[in-house]
């Protein structure tokens, strides 16, 4: 069966420190992946997402960026974080496109920026 | 402008109650909407994901409706359990949409008493 691995599970940063959060899947190949964020009171906010390694594709402009450098490895880094960067960051997978596949969550990352 | 909007924003309940979420989405050309159960400080897990042609699908205790025509959705969790505290998450595709397919409502927030 698939399982998807993200850590750590929180963190806690100082503004413009860097950041590197990791997701893994396993029991699949090929997978799309994607990262999500989820500010308190709103809805999931898609923040990038990849079809294959090393093929990235950005949602909406802002302080992060997102590498695949395996199959099924996800990595969300920032070189210096900011206080808005704070929320609860999921990473996802789907067996084909999110549109028409069911897409299956990690346990999450709680990011905190002081 | 793609939306799902849900309704209400925050129930509470007392334990062995009915209870029923509601999802309105101007999503188009639809192409599935899916409900997901989130536990505080977990990632979403999917309960049904239904298509144009479904109107009801059931998950244990977890019902869900789908009115295509007037693009409502509801979920109706029957004989409610402490465990189903959570928040639940309404989320529309449409027809064509890749990874960025997806529109996800803000959630409705569940809480059972004893």
């Amino acid at each position: 069966s698939q399982t998807i691995h993200q850590w750590p599970a929180t963190l806690v940063q100082p503004v413009g420190s860097p950041l590197s959060l990791e997701c893994t899947v396993e029991g699949t190949s090929n997978p799309n992946l994607y990262w999500y964020r989820q500010a308190a009171g709103r809805g999931l906010q898609l923040l990038f997402y990849s079809v294959g390694i090393g093929q990235i594709s950005s949602e909406v402009p802002q302080n992060l960026s997102a590498s695949r450098p395996q199959d099924r490895q996800f990595i969300l880094s920032s070189k210096k974080l900011l206080l808005s960067d704070s929320g609860f960051y999921l990473c996802a997978w789907s067996p084909g496109l999110a549109g028409g596949n069911e897409q299956f969550f990690g346990p999450g990352t709680r990011l905190t920026v002081l | 402008k793609n939306q799902v909007e849900q309704s209400p924003q925050s129930l509470i309940i007392l334990e062995g109650k009915n209870c029923t979420l509601q999802c309105n989405y101007t999503v188009s050309p639809f192409s599935n909407l899916r409900w997901y159960k989130q536990d505080t400080g977990r990632g979403p897990v999917s309960l049904t994901i239904m298509t144009f042609s479904e109107n009801t699908k059931s998950n244990g205790r977890y019902t869900a409706t789908l009115d295509a025509d007037t693009k409502q959705s509801s979920l109706h969790i029957t004989a409610s359990q402490l465990s189903d505290s959570a928040s639940y998450i309404c989320v529309v595709s449409y027809s064509g949409g890749g990874a960025d397919g997806l529109t996800f409502g803000k959630g409705t927030h569940l809480i059972i008493q004893p």
